[in-house]
């Protein structure tokens, strides 16, 4: 009973570095999503997937880049770590394309940059 | 554009006593409102939505929220508030510009007090 996986859980990282967070769904869901989470802020969409083979930006993209593996898979990579990024990440899916569709999110990528 | 306001950042009750959450949004259409909660060091987990089929929605736990187009809110109860309520509540709103992603509300944190 799976749902969202992402990994890894928690990343340091120093400023410049890269790394890829990945995210994986069981759900056979055709949309994902990545977002963040600072505090006071609530959630901000960075990236999302409305089905396998598309992507395409959300409200805070910059720095950011995104791969829809194949159906199941959702990655995103920053390519030049800024301590800006410093964030906890969420991936999320949904069924369906849909405006009544729930998301269901995985546990989070806490991602500090020094 | 559409948005969401979460009115209170914080706000603690005893146990037993009512919980009132209060959200507020922003549409010239009419919207999908969905209220989530965050538990500490997890994601997030849908507790109701509002898809226009009925203003007086019930949720998991206990919880139940009411749709008024009036006020233009979307305020989740409880009638008796227990210890295990204590988390972080996010009201959020189908982004009709970003196929099925949120919109969040920057978030309320219940605190509950024996």
């Amino acid at each position: 009973n799976a749902g969202v996986t992402q990994t890894p859980k928690f990343q340091v990282l120093k400023t410049g570095q890269s790394m890829t967070l990945q995210c994986a769904q069981d759900m056979n869901h055709n949309s994902m999503y990545w977002y963040r989470q600072d505090p006071g802020m609530g959630l901000r969409l960075i990236y999302y997937s409305a089905s396998e083979g598309t992507t395409d930006k959300g409200e805070v993209p910059n720095g950011y880049n995104v791969s829809r593996l194949n159906k199941r898979e959702f990655s995103l990579r920053l390519e030049s770590a800024a301590p800006s990024q410093t964030s906890v990440y969420f991936c999320a899916s949904s069924e369906q394309t849909g405006l009544n569709q729930p998301q269901h999110f995985g546990d989070g990528t806490r991602l500090s940059i020094l | 554009a559409q948005s969401v306001t979460q009115l209170g950042s914080h706000v603690s009750v005893s146990e037993g006593a009512l919980v009132l959450l209060r959200c507020n949004y922003s549409s010239s259409v009419p919207p999908y409102l969905f209220w989530y909660v965050q538990y500490p060091n997890q994601g997030l987990q849908l507790l109701l939505k509002y898809t226009s089929a009925a203003t007086l929605v019930k949720g998991i736990n206990g919880f139940e929220a009411e749709f008024k187009k009036s006020e233009t809110s979307f305020h989740l109860t409880k009638p008796s508030a227990h210890m295990s309520d204590a988390a972080e509540y996010f009201c959020a709103v189908s982004d009709r510009q970003a196929g099925t992603a949120l919109i969040f509300g920057k978030g309320t944190t219940l605190s509950v007090s024996s």
